[in-house]
């Protein structure tokens, strides 16, 4: 069974702390995408990683940063945490490719991170 | 750059059909794909169409009209547990773009 895990489902962080949030995929995919989502926002790319220490910016980077040392693994980092970055945040995998597996992304179960 | 466009609710009653619609303007077009989510749950992939026409999987099934960059969502046999919101995304253009643009979802509510 694929899998798409994170490390924290809720998470309750200060204003100006440094925020790690991780991901973990089981399915030896080389695409990972961070996303956040807001209501009435739908899902918005913040990162995303098409390879080991390979990363690329979405819609909305500003204010985060993102690591992948290892295929698996794809972190998403907020340097110094805000109010406005209190969201839901999703990481996904997907397998290159042009067909349709390339469209299908695996989600995590997400992390919902409040700022106060 | 890409824009989705969907309804923002949909109420239908159980048992009965329901058609979710998307339109898109995009620079480039490689397909269209749908997932759902369930309230604090996390999307899962539906369909996916590349050509014009339906595909049908079930009880759901997908169209594309590229000519008219609309598709929509047709939910047949409508079951309470089918009330959950869905997205439409499409695939960035450019070679090796793996990433998706969603729209901002329809929320479905099915009532007895």
């Amino acid at each position: 069974d694929v899998k798409v895990t994170q490390s924290s489902r809720y998470l309750v962080k200060r204003t100006g702390e440094k925020v790690f949030l991780e991901c973990v995929q089981d399915m030896d995919h080389e695409n990972m995408f961070w996303y956040r989502q807001d209501p009435g926002l739908g899902l918005r790319l913040i990162y995303f990683s098409y390879d080991v220490k390979m990363k690329e910016k979405g819609d909305i980077p500003e204010g985060y940063s993102v690591s992948r040392e290892k295929k698996e693994r794809f972190s998403l980092i907020l340097e110094s945490a805000s109010t406005n970055q209190t969201s839901m945040y999703l990481c996904a995998s997907s397998r290159p490719g042009s067909d349709w597996s390339s469209y299908e992304q695996y989600f995590g179960p997400g992390t919902r991170l409040t700022v106060t | 750059g890409q824009s989705l466009e969907q309804p923002s609710e949909v109420t239908a009653v159980e048992g009965a059909i329901v058609q979710i619609n998307c339109t898109y303007q995009t620079s480039g077009f490689y397909g269209l794909s749908w997932y759902q989510q369930h309230d604090g749950g996390a999307p899962t992939f539906l369909s996916y169409n590349a050509l014009d026409g339906l595909e049908e999987t079930g009880r759901f099934s997908s169209f594309l009209s590229r000519s008219d960059s609309y598709g929509y969502l047709l939910l047949q046999e409508l079951q309470m547990k089918d009330s959950a919101s869905y997205f439409c995304a499409v695939r960035n253009s450019g070679a090796g773009s793996y990433q998706l643009t969603f729209g901002k979802g329809t929320k479905l509510s099915v009532i007895p």
